[in-house]
């Protein structure tokens, strides 16, 4: 049982354009959200997080919505760029066992085309 | 300063060996939690420590087993090892507190493959 679902397995965007990656989560108590990006062979690397208090936070070319009546958050990567081609990972926490541990989606793979 | 560093970064064991793997958290930070990625499973979540104690656990057979040591630094141990253990396996700690907004950062990870 998928709580945190990436249901785009891939995207590709030509370079310049908007990435839009999605991420949807079905657990209520969720009310943390990170996105991470992980080039292959190397662990992921923290992007950009978002509190359920907000519905927006942006930082640089990143940004994140969250619509919590909805259960989504999307990522927004503006101009997109060849670097930025890698797996992005959705994850979502909340009260666990007071640890607020990630849960994560499966990913979508992200191609930027020159 | 440092990030997190696992040891080694790549391993090849023989089924029915046991395996352990080294995690050093950032400094300062007391939570070390484990996962494991494998092709299209993205990251499952193996157990978390906590001030050398078991906070959390994933739903992993009991072959796959943790410890933290006083200075935080952590290792996971898989006995037995089936050809499915095949996969990245990633440490990542964070400060650790019982709050909200706790951002969990990944070392490089250790690739092990079973033949």
């Amino acid at each position: 049982d998928q709580q945190v679902k990436q249901n785009s397995p891939s995207l590709s965007v030509q370079e310049g354009r908007i990435s839009i990656l999605n991420c949807d989560y079905t657990n209520s108590m969720f009310d943390y959200f990170l996105w991470y990006k992980k080039y292959p062979a190397e662990g992921p690397t923290f992007l950009i997080s978002i509190s359920s208090i907000k519905d927006k936070n942006e930082d640089g070319r990143f940004t994140v919505f969250l619509n919590k009546s909805a259960k989504h958050l999307s990522l927004h990567i503006v101009p997109s760029q060849p670097g930025d081609s890698a797996v992005y990972f959705c994850a979502a926490s909340g009260a666990s066992g007071g640890s607020y541990i990630p849960t994560f989606g499966r990913g979508t793979s992200l191609i930027v085309h020159p | 300063k440092a990030g997190v560093t696992q040891t080694p970064r790549y391993l090849i064991k023989t089924r029915g060996q046991q395996v352990t793997l080294s995690c050093s958290p950032i400094s300062g930070h007391r939570s070390v939690s484990w996962y494991q990625q494998t092709p299209g499973q993205g990251l499952q979540f193996l157990f978390e420590y906590f001030s050398e104690t078991q906070r959390n656990k994933g739903n992993f057979p009991g072959r796959f087993s943790g410890r933290q040591f006083s200075n935080s630094r952590s290792e996971m141990n898989v006995s037995t090892l089936e050809l499915g253990d095949s996969a990245l396996y990633l440490c990542a700690s964070s400060l650790g507190g019982n709050l909200s907004g706790n951002t969990i950062y990944f070392g490089e990870g250790s690739w092990l493959t079973v033949v």
